[in-house]
């Protein structure tokens, strides 16, 4: 299965500011996903990134605030902008497409503290 | 709206018994169903996955049972090890390829006591 590479791991940041936060697969892939976890509750789904195109945002979730690029196959960035505490999370990234048994398979993700 | 539910936040058993981890869904369009477990730090790992078309799947230590019906799922690990200690999540998705999306529960922490 792809090994995915995910920077910064944890970062402290100021209210206001934004975040980017980076993805590099070991191979290539047509979807990545980004993902949020706040404390206590699930991993929720916050856009699928396919290369050439631009991201598919869930509900509740949208381009101004989390902007995604997919430069290439193997690469993305997901940016939190105009952060608040409410933002505070792990974000993780993921590649793959269940149903083939393989299931997905995620990055270490990035813990982010806004104070 | 939690479409996927673990109800048992923690659980804690001892080395060498079973250890069952249970799973509710509401929506009857999810067809099929994966574990993955968490450490500290760490991105979720892929553990074991059923399709709708089965009522069980086995991998080693490892079995998860779904009930249709009753919209249930659960994971057993058997013999159950101090390394298995970790968040165990349960999703679900309504299909496969490329539109494919998993739905998460907030999973369960289990401890293994030596």
């Amino acid at each position: 299965s792809a090994v995915i590479s995910q920077k910064p791991s944890r970062d402290i940041c100021q209210r206001g500011t934004s975040l980017t936060i980076q993805c590099q697969v070991d191979s290539q892939v047509t979807m990545m996903f980004w993902y949020r976890q706040q404390p206590g509750q699930s991993l929720t789904l916050i856009a699928t990134a396919n290369q050439g195109s631009e991201a598919t945002y869930e509900s509740g979730f949208v381009i101004d605030k989390f902007p995604i690029s997919r430069p290439n196959l193997t690469f993305s960035t997901l940016t939190v902008s105009n952060m608040s505490p409410e933002d505070s999370s792990i974000y993780l990234c993921s590649v793959g497409v269940a149903g083939t048994g393989q299931g997905y398979t995620f990055g270490s993700g990035t813990r982010l503290t806004v104070v | 709206d939690q479409q996927v539910k673990q109800n048992s936040p923690s659980l804690s058993v001892q080395e060498g018994r079973i250890s069952i981890l249970n799973c509710d869904y509401t929506n009857s369009m999810f067809d099929y169903f994966l574990w993955y477990k968490k450490y500290p730090a760490e991105g979720p790992t892929f553990l074991i996955s059923i399709s709708s078309i089965k009522d069980k799947n086995e991998d080693g230590r490892f079995t998860v049972f779904l009930n249709k019906s009753a919209k249930h799922l659960s994971l057993h690990i058997v013999p159950s090890q101090p390394g298995d200690s970790a968040v165990y999540f349960c999703a679900a998705s309504e299909g496969r390829g490329s539109n494919y999306k998993l739905t998460f529960g907030k999973g369960t922490l289990l401890t293994v006591n030596p």
